[in-house]
C-alpha cells in the first residue's frame, strides 16, 4: 500500500512548547484526516480539514494543508504531558473516502 | 453514545487456524471499513462497505481474508489458515454515510498474535 511519510518520526518537547508534526502523501485527496492513538490501540479523531480548505483551528490544534505540494501540518500549541501520543495523518481518497494513513509521529510532552 | 465496539479485545491463535473478528458499527452508520496496522506494514485498508452495495475489497492481502456485513450493522472479518505474518491489530472504523467529507470513527482494535 502506498503511505504518506510524516516527519518527524519522534519528537519529545517540553510542556508548554508547540509541537509540529508533517504529512505529505501520493494522490488527490477529498480530505486529510488527523488521528491520535495512544499504547497502540484505537485512533482518536483529531480534525478533518477538506481539499478546498487551507487552515483549520480546533481548540489548541492548527492544520494546514498545500494541495499543491501534497503536504500537510498540525500544530499542537501550549502542549500538555496527556498530549504524549502517536499521530497519523490519513488522506481520504475516492468515492468510497478510503483512508490512506502516514507513518506516524510519536509525540513525548515532558513534564 | 456508544462508539465502535469489536470483540475480542485479543486473539491468540495458532498458525494454520481460522479467527473471526467482529465488529460493530456506530449506530445509524452506514459505512463501515476495516484496516490492519502492523509493525512491518502500518496502517492498512482492508475492506470497505456501504450500504447495500458491494464491498470494496482492494485492500485484501490474500483470498484467506474475507469480510461480510449481515444487516448493514455488524461485520465479520475472518481470516482462513492464519499465517504468523497476519499478527496485527485490526482496527474497524464507521462513518455517517458515503460522504466524501465523512469522519470515520475507529473501535479500540483486535490485536491478534499468530503463534
Amino acid at each position: 500500500s502506498q503511505q504518506g511519510e510524516e516527519d518527524p518520526q519522534a519528537l519529545s518537547i517540553q510542556e508548554g512548547e508547540n509541537a509540529t508534526m508533517n504529512c505529505s502523501y501520493k494522490t488527490s485527496i477529498n480530505n486529510l484526516q488527523w488521528y491520535r492513538q495512544n499504547s497502540g490501540r484505537g485512533l482518536v479523531h483529531l480534525i478533518l480539514i477538506r481539499s478546498n480548505e487551507r487552515e483549520k483551528h480546533s481548540g489548541r490544534l492548527r492544520v494546514t494543508l498545500d494541495t499543491s505540494k501534497k503536504s500537510s501540518s498540525l500544530l499542537i500549541t501550549a502542549s500538555r504531558a496527556a498530549d504524549t501520543a502517536s499521530y497519523f495523518c490519513a488522506s481520504g481518497q475516492g468515492g468510497g473516502n478510503k483512508l490512506t494513513f502516514g507513518t506516524g509521529t510519536q509525540l513525548k510532552v515532558e513534564l | 453514545g456508544a462508539g465502535v465496539s469489536q470483540s475480542p479485545s485479543n486473539k491468540v491463535t495458532e498458525k494454520g487456524k481460522d479467527v473471526e473478528l467482529r465488529c460493530d458499527p456506530i449506530s445509524g452508520h452506514t459505512a463501515l471499513y476495516w484496516y490492519r496496522q502492523s509493525l512491518g506494514q502500518g496502517l492498512e485498508f482492508l475492506i470497505y462497505f456501504q450500504g447495500n452495495s458491494a464491498p470494496d475489497k482492494s485492500g485484501l492481502p490474500s483470498d484467506r481474508f474475507s469480510a461480510e456485513r449481515t444487516g448493514g450493522s455488524v461485520s465479520t472479518l475472518t481470516i482462513q489458515r492464519t499465517q504468523q505474518e497476519d499478527s496485527a491489530v485490526y482496527l474497524c472504523a464507521s462513518s455517517l454515510e458515503r460522504g466524501a467529507q465523512e469522519t470515520q470513527y475507529f473501535g479500540p482494535g483486535t490485536r491478534l498474535l499468530v503463534l
